[in-house]
């Protein structure tokens, strides 16, 4: 079946900037998705980009997409504390069930 | 963005028994439904998906028997854990979607079996 991987473990200090990496095998997908999970809590839609772009910024957040590569990266700019979670990235895929498939989870811890 | 929410946040409940666990979108209508579980610091498993007035989808390997879903209506859906176990201890989460939209995930239900 399709698969998702991300690295497990990211540590910064509180300034600098974090890259989430994250590869993906489904060769026919249409949108990825990148999510937060803070402790104890369910899943907030960070980003998301469509499968014919190749970078996607939003305030302090690039993503970049490689499909030939199938690899997606998340940028945090200016890492703040409040930034520490777990952060997910997901396939979409082609069809049209909806269904996610979601990579492992990288958390994100922020030194002060 | 949408809302979607669940009830309860945590519930314990004895080896044997039976919990339901509701997910309801708030400002939307839902005409689909998903299930995950979620171990700790893994990923979310998707249990199954749940269409309005049909029956759900199970994902291969759950037992549909022991994870019932009803979405009965088109903000409501539900997840009963039947003859609950130890090992169904877990962090529950639901997510719900419209046509052409995302899909908005509730705050998830720590679920444990004692």
């Amino acid at each position: 079946g399709e698969d998702v991987e991300q690295s497990l473990f990211l540590s910064v200090r509180e300034g600098d900037s974090s890259v989430i990496n994250c590869t993906y095998t489904d060769s026919s997908s249409t949108y990825l998705y990148w999510y937060k999970q803070e402790p104890g809590a369910g899943l907030q839609l960070l980003t998301y980009i469509f499968s014919n772009m190749d970078m996607k910024q939003d305030q302090r957040l690039t993503v970049l997409l490689n499909k030939k590569d199938k690899h997606l990266s998340l940028r945090i700019a200016d890492t703040q504390t409040g930034d520490s979670a777990i952060y997910f990235c997901a396939d979409h895929g082609s069809g049209n069930t909806g269904k996610l498939i979601f990579g492992q989870g990288t958390t994100l811890q922020v030194k002060p | 963005g949408a809302v979607v929410s669940q009830h309860p946040s945590r519930v314990i409940c004895k080896s044997g028994t039976s919990v339901k666990i509701e997910c309801r979108s708030l400002d939307f209508q839902a005409t689909t439904m998903f299930w995950y579980r979620q171990f700790p610091k893994q990923s979310l498993m998707l249990m199954a998906t749940s269409n309005e007035g049909s029956k759900a989808t199970y994902e291969q390997g759950v037992e549909k028997d022991k994870f019932l879903i009803n979405h009965a209506s088109l903000t409501l859906s539900t997840l009963t854990v039947t003859s609950a176990h130890p090992e169904d201890s877990s962090f529950y989460i639901c997510s719900a979607s419209a046509p052409g939209s995302e899909q908005y995930f509730g705050p998830g239900t720590r679920l444990t079996v004692t």
